[in-house]
């Protein structure tokens, strides 16, 4: 089983900055097993992009994901008041379990 | 809109049964797999496993398998998630979500969410 690991645990920036968020894997992962879903408080988690890279249907172009190997990202541009957050990367399997999520990236208003 | 609704929260003793339900709407509810997603409090989503409501054919993940049963109704659109006896541990936020799959990237995703249904566990 891959386990995900996130950094940082916790984020703080101001609206108008730029937010890097880090996923690694314990193992080369093939990029379009990895997406990230975001989740804020009392709500349901929501995909953001799939395939390490696809924006899903809604989402704005100044996020983004990238990576490849065991080191994958997803970057926030021109921070707004509705990214403040929690942040999951997940990876796909053809083995049991189907999805491991990491441990989540706290996005918080500085 | 494509959609997931999920049934209430719910508030049991340890050791009662109980089944909870997700309603879909908004597309052929027979095409897509329907997974459970667990999330206790103040942890991250765990992976239980997956209904394909087409034929009932069902994956669980090994930390959930043998605990909770996953079914369909595929006449009233439903997907269901039940325990035969609950423990306190099974106290959690339960999420179901619609699969998209990718031939072309060989690869799943968690596409659609319900909004999720609280079960509490106490005596």
């Amino acid at each position: 089983e891959v386990v995900l690991t996130q950094s940082p645990g916790t984020l703080s920036l101001s609206p108008g900055e730029s937010a890097t968020l880090s996923c690694t894997a314990s193992q080369s992962v093939t990029p379009t097993y990895i997406s990230w879903s975001q989740q804020k408080s009392g709500q349901a988690p929501r995909l953001l992009i799939y395939g390490a890279s696809n924006r899903a249907t809604g989402v704005p172009d100044r996020i983004s994901g990238s990576g490849s190997g065991t080191d994958f990202t997803l970057t926030i541009d021109n921070l707004e008041p509705e990214d403040y957050a929690v942040y999951y990367c997940q990876v796909y399997s053809n083995f049991r379990p189907m999805f491991t999520f990491g441990p989540g990236t706290k996005l918080d208003i500085k | 809109d494509v959609q997931l609704v999920q049934s209430g929260a719910e508030m049991k003793k340890p050791g009662e049964a109980l089944k909870i339900s997700c309603k879909g709407s908004g597309y052929t509810f027979g095409t897509h797999w329907i997974g459970w997603v667990r999330q206790m409090p103040g942890k991250g989503p765990e992976w239980m496993g997956k209904i394909y409501p087409g034929d009932s054919d069902t994956t669980y993940s090994p930390s959930f398998e043998g605990h909770v049963t996953m079914s369909v109704d595929k006449s009233v659109g439903a997907a269901y998630l039940q325990w035969s006896s609950l423990r306190a541990a099974d106290t959690a936020l339960y999420f179901c979500v619609r699969l998209e799959h990718s031939t072309v990237y060989s690869s799943s995703w968690l596409q659609i969410w319900g909004q999720g249904t609280q079960v509490t566990v106490s005596s």
